[in-house]
């Protein structure tokens, strides 16, 4: 069955480095999406992304984040400067089609774990 | 807000045993998706359950659904130990938005 993948799975950083989180989505997708976890804290909506454009963000993602497409098949998510308060779980999810419609739901990758030092 | 909340926050049952799990959501809603997220891996989609629809059924997953209360429920019948790990309900189109999730423990 196919599935999201991410890479790496884990990645240690000093605060201020610039990080790249990379992604693979489920090939026929169209929709791509960041979000993150903090320990023991809620799944938090980032990003979302359609058509090599953003098409929703939180009040999370700000000028410290961005996004990108950068062949057919990644997407990534880069943090240009860390703080230590984005250590967090990050998931990168894609779906055939937005809500709405059929196929709307939303596959999960398996995450990666940053830590920020 | 659309963020669904769950209760109970954690459940302890034995292995056999039935457990269920609520939701409650605040606006109006097309769908709402249930997750499971085994301790510190990523999130496992289970079940989607459309606004018209009143129960759905996955195997031992039992959803139901009461757009009047804005509330789900999620059965899991006969429990594993397999089943540990905690439970979300998503909201929302383009954005999900999750609960903080209730954390089943099968105890063998």
């Amino acid at each position: 069955e196919p599935e999201v993948t991410q890479t790496p799975s884990h990645q240690v950083t000093q605060m201020g480095q610039e990080v790249i989180l990379r992604c693979v989505p489920i090939s026929n997708h169209l929709y791509f999406y960041w979000y993150r976890q903090i320990l023991g804290q809620k799944v938090e909506f980032l990003v979302s992304f359609y058509n090599n454009e953003i098409s929703e963000k939180s009040e999370i993602f700000d000028d410290q984040f961005s996004v990108e497409r950068p062949d057919g098949s990644n997407f990534t998510l880069k943090i240009r400067s860390t703080k230590l308060e984005d250590s967090a779980m990050y998931f990168c999810a894609s779906s055939q089609r937005p809500s709405g419609g059929h196929q709307e739901t939303q596959y999960f990758g398996p995450g990666t774990r940053l830590l920020v030092l | 807000s659309q963020q669904g909340e769950e209760d109970p926050q954690a459940l302890s049952i034995q292995e056999g045993e039935n457990a269920t799990m609520n939701c409650s959501y605040k606006t109006s809603i097309n769908n709402l998706q249930w997750y499971r997220q085994n301790s510190g891996r990523g999130l496992v989609h289970l079940i989607l359950i459309r606004s018209n629809e009143r129960e759905k059924h996955s195997g031992r997953l039992r959803v139901t659904l009461d757009t009047s209360k804005k509330s789900s429920s999620l059965l899991i019948t006969a429990s594993r130990a397999a089943d540990t790990a905690s439970y979300f309900c998503a909201t929302g189109g383009n954005q999900f938005y999750f609960g903080t999730g209730t954390s089943l423990t099968v105890i063998p």
